[in-house]
């Protein structure tokens, strides 16, 4: 089945600490996977995505790169500043079907 | 550009009174529509998705139903809302069978019960 599997939070760093959210994934096949950040009373935007193994997603410095061989897709980013407090939300789409499963979501919070 | 409506933002209604809430397209047509729901300090779970008018595809049971009346018009709807019911609700679109497209969502609207 499809499945992801993401790192508990809240996670609570200092400003321009480095950030790494865990993401692991079960999937058939080779699904695309993606990113979604939910700043606090909004709905979800798309942060970065992969769709083949060993790309690199990136955006607003944030980083993630497509493994294969672990079935991960951390997100990182260097310097982490107070306005990266959100939500991160982990995703996979199966290659043959437009559906998405999310993970259960990681609480950021930045402390200035 | 594509843009996605949803409304209202913020919703309070009382056990067992009925719900509909709204969710609209621009810009594209023949959407992949979706509605999820957050629960509070939860994941997302999807609800309901849907390829075409009058297609609805329903992934966990409940007390919920949903249609698609128009091909960029979605409605998440019940008769007698639950306690249970409560979270915040997101409609979402995505492009058809291509690969490698995330959703794009609404801003989401937020179900309070009492």
């Amino acid at each position: 089945g499809n499945s992801v599997t993401q790192m508990e939070g809240p996670v609570t760093l200092s400003e321009e600490a480095f950030l790494t959210i865990n993401c692991t994934y079960t999937a058939t096949g080779y699904p695309s996977l993606f990113w979604y950040v939910q700043y606090p009373g909004e709905g979800l935007q798309l942060l970065l995505k992969a769709t083949k193994a060993d790309d690199k997603g990136s955006n607003k410095g944030f980083e993630a790169t497509y493994r294969k061989e672990t079935t991960s897709f951390h997100l990182e980013k260097g310097s982490v500043q107070v306005s990266d407090s959100a939500v991160y939300f982990c995703a996979l789409k199966p290659y043959n079907f437009n559906k998405f499963y999310f993970g259960s979501g990681t609480k950021l919070n930045v402390k200035p | 550009s594509q843009t996605i409506h949803q409304w209202p933002a913020t919703l309070v209604q009382p056990v067992g009174s009925p719900l509909s809430l709204e969710c609209t397209v621009e810009g594209t047509s023949n959407p992949n529509l979706y509605w999820y729901r957050q629960a509070a300090g939860r994941g997302l779970q999807l609800l309901f998705y849907s390829v075409g008018i009058g297609q609805i595809s329903s992934e966990v049971p409940q007390n919920l139903s949903a249609s698609r009346p128009q091909d960029r018009q979605f409605i998440l709807s019940s008769k007698k809302l639950l306690l249970s019911d409560s979270g915040f609700y997101l409609c979402a679109w995505s492009v058809g069978p291509d690969l490698g497209y995330g959703y794009t969502f609404g801003s989401g609207t937020r179900l309070t019960v009492v």
